[in-house]
């Protein structure tokens, strides 16, 4: 199975300030057939089901805020919000799909400072 | 407006089964495959099981194979999930998931889930 290991575990920014999220799989998630990474970033809301923010490392699903940005390929990889916004505060996870059984991160709670 | 409204959750002694419903509109369901993933109280997030779109392939998380069967009716636009012999660490908030076409596992749609809850 493809551990998704995530950093740090809770992290608290000052609006307006940029926040970074790290998550690191246990191996590659690059597909050399078609050189996508399998990774993609959701985020959680108290009492919501997760919704996608980034696909394919770092396509931004449609409708999402341009302060949302992944990057990073193989093993490593990171999501940036640009400038933090009160509406941001939730819970992040990275998850891979790769290969089945199909992983998350252990999540990423953001707090305004 | 993609919908998918999930149904049957509840409280079911260990050892118990129950039988998970979700309703999908707003695309066309036999096309895409489908995915249940669960969230125990306060934590993160676990995927149980894909069917593909024309139910000829399945995969299950070790944690539930054998005892969860997940399966569709594409003339009914549904999904399904069949519990049985559920444990205490079953116990979560089941959502259904609409996968991207393009990439299984890859979940673009989320249910608003339904809680089980397996305690005696």
């Amino acid at each position: 199975d493809i551990v998704m290991t995530q950093s740090p575990d809770s992290l608290a920014v000052f609006l307006g300030e940029r926040a970074t999220i790290n998550c690191k799989s246990s191996q590659s998630v690059l597909y050399s057939s078609n050189n996508k990474n399998y990774l993609a970033w959701y985020q959680q809301k108290p009492g919501q089901p997760p919704k996608v923010l980034i696909y394919w490392a770092s396509t931004r699903e449609s409708g999402v805020p341009d302060r949302f940005s992944g990057s990073g390929s193989g093993t490593d990889f990171t999501l940036t919000i640009s400038s933090l916004q009160a509406e941001d505060v939730a819970v992040y996870y990275c998850q891979q799909y790769y290969s089945t059984p199909y992983t998350f991160g252990q999540g990423t709670k953001l707090e305004i400072k | 407006e993609v919908q998918l409204v999930e149904s049957g959750g509840g409280l079911v002694q260990p050892g118990g089964s129950l039988r998970l419903s979700c309703a999908a509109s707003g695309f066309t369901f036999s096309n895409y495959a489908m995915s249940w993933v669960r969230q125990a109280p306060g934590k993160g997030l676990e995927w149980v099981s894909i069917i593909l779109g024309s139910g000829a392939g399945t995969y299950y998380a070790d944690s539930v194979k054998g005892r969860f069967t997940i399966s569709r009716d594409n003339s009914k636009n549904t999904l399904y999930l069949q519990m049985n012999s559920l444990r205490a660490e079953d116990t979560a908030v089941y959502y259904c998931a609409k996968d991207l076409i393009a990439a299984p596992g890859l979940f673009d749609y989320w249910g608003q889930g339904t809680l089980v809850t397996v305690s005696s």
